[in-house]
């Protein structure tokens, strides 16, 4: 099992510019989520998914839309990049019932975003 | 609101000397506590948790006890490795929370040196 991955790892991008983050799972995994991560703040949840072909808003979801039209894949979306968009972002992915081993959520190696 | 709040880094310790990274948090409800662990260039891993009062977490030799009275979750180890250098973060979930989201503290940035 590869566990959860992100395309790409790092990437560079123009005030106005648009792009999509890939996340991918192969644990068959219901939920998914999408954070960023900036100093000193934590991880944020920007949107989540439940399933297949839903999606909710998290903490911080202006500016960025996502889509599950795959269980396995949770994209995320800047349509208009700006400077304030400049993190690092994470997947993760989890079952819906965590108890013992499955308490936790997996999460990808992450993406790093420079948004001059 | 839920929110979770831990010392600021970075902390800087030679090997083998105690740690201490402390934890408190604010929730609506009864909270499950976690620990995770970020090394250069991963993801977060979960390290340990605790999913009520007075149960104790422990993983690779380190430890936390969820202290209702205090709303506390302090992350401990009697003796840090070089290893062990890696950002640590607090988190919290509450229960029937739809998507099961987790709160996460800040982050502490622990740096162990030889």
């Amino acid at each position: 099992n590869a566990g959860v991955t992100q395309t790409p790892k790092f990437r560079v991008l123009k005030t106005g510019q648009s792009m999509t983050l890939l996340c991918a799972q192969d644990m068959n995994h219901e939920y998914m989520y999408w954070y960023r991560q900036d100093p000193g703040m934590g991880l944020r949840l920007i949107h989540y998914s439940v399933g297949e072909g839903t999606t909710a808003k998290g903490e911080v979801p202006d500016g960025y839309n996502v889509s599950r039209l795959k269980k396995q894949n949770f994209l995320l979306g800047l349509e208009s990049a700006a400077p304030s968009q400049t993190s690092v972002y994470f997947c993760a992915s989890r079952t819906p019932f965590p108890t013992g081993a499955r308490e936790t959520q997996y999460f990808g190696p992450g993406t790093r975003l420079l948004v001059l | 609101g839920n929110s979770v709040t831990q010392m600021e880094g970075p902390v800087t310790l030679s090997e083998e000397a105690f740690l201490t990274i402390n934890c408190t948090y604010t929730a609506t409800g009864y909270p499950s506590l976690f620990w995770y662990v970020q090394y250069p260039g991963e993801g977060l891993q979960l390290l340990l948790k605790a999913t009520k009062a007075d149960d104790k977490g422990s993983n690779k030799g380190f430890e936390a006890t969820y202290r209702k009275e205090t709303t506390s979750f302090h992350l401990e180890k009697g003796s840090v490795q070089v290893s062990d250098s890696a950002v640590y973060f607090c988190a919290l979930r509450v229960e029937n929370n739809a998507g099961n989201m987790l709160t996460f503290g800040g982050g502490t940035r622990l740096m162990v040196k030889p």
